[in-house]
């Protein structure tokens, strides 16, 4: 399966502190990106990485991507209370538009 | 415009029985996806369309499960006959092809009980 791997599963901080989790894939792929979902709606989009960049940033939102170790990581900087909720890597392989969803990293920030 | 609308949000049924879940992407999208979202598998992708085309349909689970795409701007998910083991939520997803953003935009789902 291409399904991507994302650590930790679980992540408890307090308001202000940073937070990162990181995501491993297994395939080549074209595009990478970062979706939020908070508790019982759908998935939202936050950032897209293609393969030949290597870090982009948007907002309190940096992410950097190596393809060699077929990783990822999202960075939020400065985090709220309103940042609660789980964060999702999605690929795409390399030739197809089948976007395939990571396990999911629960982020929980204590106000 | 009013982003992926599913319907219904909720559904409870009797194991069975038919389910058919409805999608209508944002106008203009080329692509749509149903994906299913449980506790123990996370976010499973069932199939995808391109231009009301079913692309990829290997993670459909079985052949209860079907999937259509008669026109650019609504999709149905059906289950027939449903099991306990289907519940789950349902969420589909709608974008522009490769070359243009490639975000995809989610609609808020649509909560399946199978007693």
């Amino acid at each position: 399966s291409q399904q991507g791997e994302e650590d930790p599963q679980a992540l408890s901080i307090q308001e202000g502190e940073n937070a990162t989790m990181n995501c491993s894939y297994k395939t080549s792929i074209n595009n990478l990106q970062w979706y939020r979902q908070n508790s019982g709606r759908g998935l939202v989009h936050l950032i897209l990485i293609r393969s030949n960049e290597r870090e982009k940033h948007s907002g309190r939102l940096r992410v950097t991507l190596d393809t060699s170790k077929k990783s990822s990581s999202l960075l939020i900087t400065a985090s709220r209370a309103a940042d609660t909720a789980s964060y999702f890597c999605a690929t795409d392989k390399s030739g197809t538009y089948k976007y395939i969803f990571g396990t999911g990293t629960r982020l929980k920030v204590l106000a | 415009d009013a982003g992926v609308i599913q319907s219904p949000r909720h559904e409870v049924t009797e194991m069975g029985q038919e389910v058919t879940l409805r999608c209508k992407p944002i106008s203009g999208h080329d692509y749509l996806f149903w994906y299913r979202q449980t506790m123990m598998r996370g976010l499973e992708l069932l199939i995808y369309f391109n231009n009301n085309v079913p692309i990829d349909d290997s993670g459909m689970p079985e052949d209860r499960f079907s999937a259509k795409m008669p026109n650019a701007s609504f999709s149905t998910l059906k289950i027939q006959p449903s099991e306990p083991r289907d519940s789950a939520v349902y969420f589909c997803a709608s974008s522009f092809g490769t070359g243009r953003t490639g975000e995809l935009f989610f609609g808020e789902g649509s909560r399946l009980t199978v007693l």
